[in-house]
């Protein structure tokens, strides 16, 4: 099995439907991020979690809602989606700082997002 | 703010020769990581290789290594005796060193590599 899983792994929606996107992990990782990648724009971060009570925005976080379940999982939600949010969407996880491997993310294999 | 930019959207390398894509980034900070991912069709998010801004070697891992210029804020992966499987998109990332930044990745806007056999 996959360190990190994430479900869907495509997705075709309509505009206005809620979506979730969800993200477990067995790394035994506290820290988990959520970013979006769009053709010539590289990866962004949308929101990222230090542990379950530790929620906080990135830098496109609009339009978007997260829910740190338990520390092995983090959903992404978009409450009414819209033809821009249509991207690829990747799952990650760190270590604490200070710990072995806390400077790698390890990634989900992505969840493709279509809104139209 | 941090910022990262690779500035070849694209590039094309023959099958076992060398390649070099760049990265250049933007920061005040002294202590960093820098890291190279690539992406296969699979889409899956592979680390190729990593640099602590510390480290004054350059970083080295089989056919992959890096040049890293601190003082040119410069960090390109070089590519020897490419491979088919190695035609992917390639990204470039910071890190800030610092505590509470919580492993948070600034990724650029990605290389796409074509390997021609």
């Amino acid at each position: 099995d996959a360190d990190v899983t994430q479900t869907p792994r495509n997705r075709i929606t309509k505009t206005g439907k809620r979506i979730m996107l969800e993200c477990s992990q067995t790394k035994g990782h506290d820290r988990m991020y959520w970013y979006r990648q769009d053709p010539g724009l590289g990866l962004r971060l949308i929101y990222y979690s230090f542990d379950v009570k530790d929620i906080n925005k990135g830098e496109i976080s609009d339009g978007y809602s997260v829910s740190r379940q338990a520390q092995a999982k983090f959903s992404l939600s978009l409450e009414s989606a819209i033809p821009n949010q249509t991207a690829l969407y990747f799952c990650a996880t760190s270590a604490p700082s200070g710990s072995t491997g806390a400077n790698v993310l390890t990634f989900g294999a992505g969840s493709r997002l279509t809104v139209l | 703010a941090q910022t990262v930019t690779q500035s070849q959207p694209e590039m094309s390398v023959q099958e076992a020769e060398t390649v070099t894509l760049s990265c250049t980034y933007d920061t005040s900070e002294s202590d960093y990581y820098l890291f190279w991912y690539k992406q296969p069709p699979s889409r899956q998010m592979i680390l190729v290789i990593r640099q602590e801004a510390y480290k004054q070697q350059n970083a080295t891992e089989n056919r992959f290594s890096v040049n890293f210029q601190k003082a040119a804020k410069s960090f390109s992966l070089k590519i020897s005796d490419s491979q088919l499987g190695d035609a992917a998109m390639y990204f470039c990332a910071y890190r800030r060193a610092i505590y509470n930044q919580g492993g948070k990745l600034i990724f650029g806007q990605g290389t796409e590599l074509s390997v021609k056999p």
